[in-house]
């Protein structure tokens, strides 16, 4: 079964240092987006991407935040500068017409700044 | 204001039991998609059931079925049969608007174990 595959798993980085997390949506989806999920927290709507740029972000997603599709399969968010506060799980998802439009999810990147 | 509502943090059933778990959502786009994702330990979500607004009939998957009641806006979740790999925590969640790039909104979850 097509899956969202996420990596790395876990990323451990210190604060103020750049990340990049990766992510290879379902292939035949058009559709991408980012969610955060804070230790013990509600899941919350990062930024969606369609067609080569943002469509919608929240506020949480300021300049610090940047997503891009370098290639024909990968996703990816980078944190320019990362904080304390960016110390969260990182979902990916995609989604597209024929699934519905249903968003299915990666496993997750695990982030921790130190 | 609360998009989505799941007024249960903890849930305990027993195993080969059936439980429901509840979550009220608000909105007032008259299109929307009611989605219920798994969240095991291991913290990969995973996707179980989807329910759009203008549905007929509830959905169902597998052991999973979606009481959806449009007039009280609750979209709630019956696992029947539950079994000790049902132990995670389940989150409710929406979409409003049939844009394909609409972003989900969840709800807090709900902790589930299943007591052999």
């Amino acid at each position: 079964e097509p899956e969202v595959t996420q990596t790395p798993s876990h990323q451990v980085t210190q604060m103020g240092q750049e990340v990049i997390l990766r992510c290879v949506p379902i292939s035949n989806h058009l559709y991408f987006y980012w969610y955060r999920q804070i230790l013990g927290q509600k899941v919350e709507f990062l930024v969606s991407f369609y067609n080569n740029e943002i469509s919608e972000k929240s506020e949480i997603f300021d300049d610090q935040f940047s997503v891009e599709r370098p290639d024909g399969s990968n996703f990816t968010l980078k944190i320019r500068s990362t904080k304390l506060e960016d110390s969260a799980m990182y979902f990916c998802a995609s989604s597209d017409f024929g699934s519905g439009y249903i968003q299915y999810f990666g496993a997750g990147t695990r982030l921790s700044v130190l | 204001a609360q998009k989505i509502t799941q007024t249960q943090p903890g849930m305990f059933v027993q195993e080969k039991e059936a439980v429901t778990l509840d979550c009220t959502y608000d909105t007032s786009d008259p299109s929307y998609g009611l989605f219920w994702y798994k969240q095991p330990s291991s913290g990969e979500m995973i996707f179980l059931i989807y329910q759009g607004s203008y549905d007929q009939q509830n959905a169902t998957e597998g052991r999973y079925s979606l009481n959806f009641q449009k007039a009280r806006k609750s979209a709630n979740l019956v696992i029947s049969a539950s079994q000790l790999g049902d132990s995670a925590m389940y989150f409710c969640a929406m979409r409003e608007g049939l844009a394909s790039y609409d972003k989900v909104i969840f709800g807090p979850g709900t902790s589930l174990s299943v007591i052999p």
